[in-house]
């Protein structure tokens, strides 16, 4: 069965330094990835996206994902937070093998804190 | 990007009536889009896929007569919550597809639904 752990519920980090947001994965078959943010009463938006091409994935806002294969992994990182960076991110993934878009599996979300 | 707009953004009702909400594709034809709904600092949980022409799909748990979805062309889904009760209180939100071959769901703005 494919899921998808964020390990973190909550993170936070002071502006300026560097964010790490963690997501593992189990799918039985090469799956596409994303991670999306969401502000407060906003809808999702896509910062990036895995479909089996480079495993570094650079994103919108300076964001960038590593996807690793060998610990199922896809942490989304940013050398520098900004205060607008505060949101919440979930990492979703969808089995290539799923049969429809219907598939897509959420994470449980990662609030993302950022302090002056 | 793709853009995919929800209305309305917000919505207060009484207990008993019923709520129509819209989702729309501006720039591209969706054949499928889909419903999420979300409770506080939770995930998304899918509701029903939504076909144009045809009958929606529901997913396990959802019910189909409390949620009515129409998918009269290929540019505008709508959600209808019947009879809607304090418990639907909560935001949903659609998203949508370019088409067959893309990977990544574009999503609304979000929809945030009280019902008093």
């Amino acid at each position: 069965a494919q899921s998808v752990t964020q390990l973190d519920s909550h993170v936070s980090v002071s502006e300026g330094t560097p964010v790490l947001l963690r997501c593992n994965y189990s799918s039985s078959y090469s799956p596409s990835l994303f991670w999306y943010v969401q502000h407060p009463n906003k809808g999702l938006q896509l910062l990036l996206k895995y479909t089996s091409a480079a495993t570094l994935v650079k994103g919108i806002n300076g964001f960038e994902a590593e996807f690793k294969k060998s610990e199922t992994s896809f942490h989304l990182t940013k050398p520098s937070a900004h205060m607008s960076d505060a949101a919440e991110y979930f990492c979703v993934v969808r089995p290539l093998f799923s049969g429809g878009y219907n598939k897509l599996i959420f994470g449980a979300g990662t609030r993302l804190a950022v302090h002056p | 990007g793709a853009v995919v707009s929800q209305h309305p953004s917000r919505v207060i009702c009484k207990s008993g009536t019923s709520v129509k909400i819209e989702c729309r594709s501006l720039d591209f034809q969706a054949t499928t889009m889909f419903w999420y709904r979300q409770f506080p600092k939770q995930s998304l949980m899918l509701m029903a896929t939504s076909n144009e022409g045809s009958k929606a799909t529901y997913e396990q748990g959802v019910e189909k007569d409390k949620f009515l979805i129409n998918h009269a062309s290929l540019t505008l889904s709508t959600l209808t919550v019947t009879s809607a009760h304090p418990e639907d209180s909560s935001f949903y939100i659609c998203s949508a597809s370019t088409g067959s071959g893309s990977v990544e769901l574009f999503f609304g703005e979000g929809s945030r639904l009280t019902v008093l």
